[in-house]
């Protein structure tokens, strides 16, 4: 596609309850990072992907956090058992291979 | 793992004055700097890049700077305008993660 596009872009949930969050990277793209950015806070990274495999996963915050990569191109964040710390922007970012990272719109996440 | 320190935290100037935002990094096998540009409610875009065998690139306003001996680089913004008004962030990258700085919110005033 032209761009990195993510869904949904709002998601509203209550505490306890799993979600998913779907990235779609640019065309040809081989690396695919997801960050999360609270309210006014800079980058956290959570996980890195190169291909199918995630050489990179230190900053997933807690087991409840996983990810996935499919076909080297499509990547699920999945959040179980949902906190209401765990409301944020959750950003997708795509990059060739050692390139600038193009960023998706985000998917905003609040937990009530 | 790789630490990116960036100051200042946020920076005012008046229209057509110069911006300066620094930062520093830990690891020395870091070889690609970033910077991105980050307006209210949109996603981080990138504004110019360095790697480590250059030692300065300019893009009209725009220019960043790299001491690799001394591990910091440099945003440099002239003659500002109000829409550079944004929050502003580096980044260091050695074999895979990219590390962000925590940002700069650049205030320009007419």
């Amino acid at each position: 596609g032209a761009g990195v596009s993510q869904s949904p872009s709002n998601k509203v949930t209550e505490k306890g309850k799993d979600v998913e969050l779907r990235c779609d990277p640019i065309s040809g793209h081989t690396a695919l990072y997801w960050y999360r950015q609270s309210l006014g806070q800079g980058l956290e990274f959570l996980i890195y992907f190169q291909g199918n495999s995630a050489p990179d996963k230190s900053g997933l915050p807690s087991d409840r956090f996983s990810a996935e990569r499919t076909g080297g191109s499509v990547s699920t964040l999945t959040i179980q058992r949902t906190q209401q710390e765990d409301s944020a922007v959750y950003l997708c970012a795509s990059s060739a291979f050692r390139g600038g990272l193009f960023f998706g719109e985000g998917s905003r996440l609040t937990v009530l | 793992g790789e630490n990116v320190e960036q100051h200042p935290s946020t920076l005012s100037v008046q229209e057509g004055d110069s911006a300066v935002i620094k930062c520093t990094y830990s690891d020395s096998a870091s070889n690609y700097f970033p910077w991105y540009k980050q307006e209210l409610g949109k996603r981080p875009q990138l504004i110019i890049d360095i790697r480590s065998n250059v030692g300065e690139k300019k893009d009209q306003r725009i220019a960043v700077t790299l001491n690799k001996t001394a591990k910091h680089f440099s945003l440099h913004i002239t003659e500002t305008q109000p829409e550079d008004s944004a929050v502003y962030f580096c980044a260091a990258r050695g074999y895979s993660t990219l590390t962000f700085g925590k940002g700069t919110m650049l205030l320009v005033s007419p």
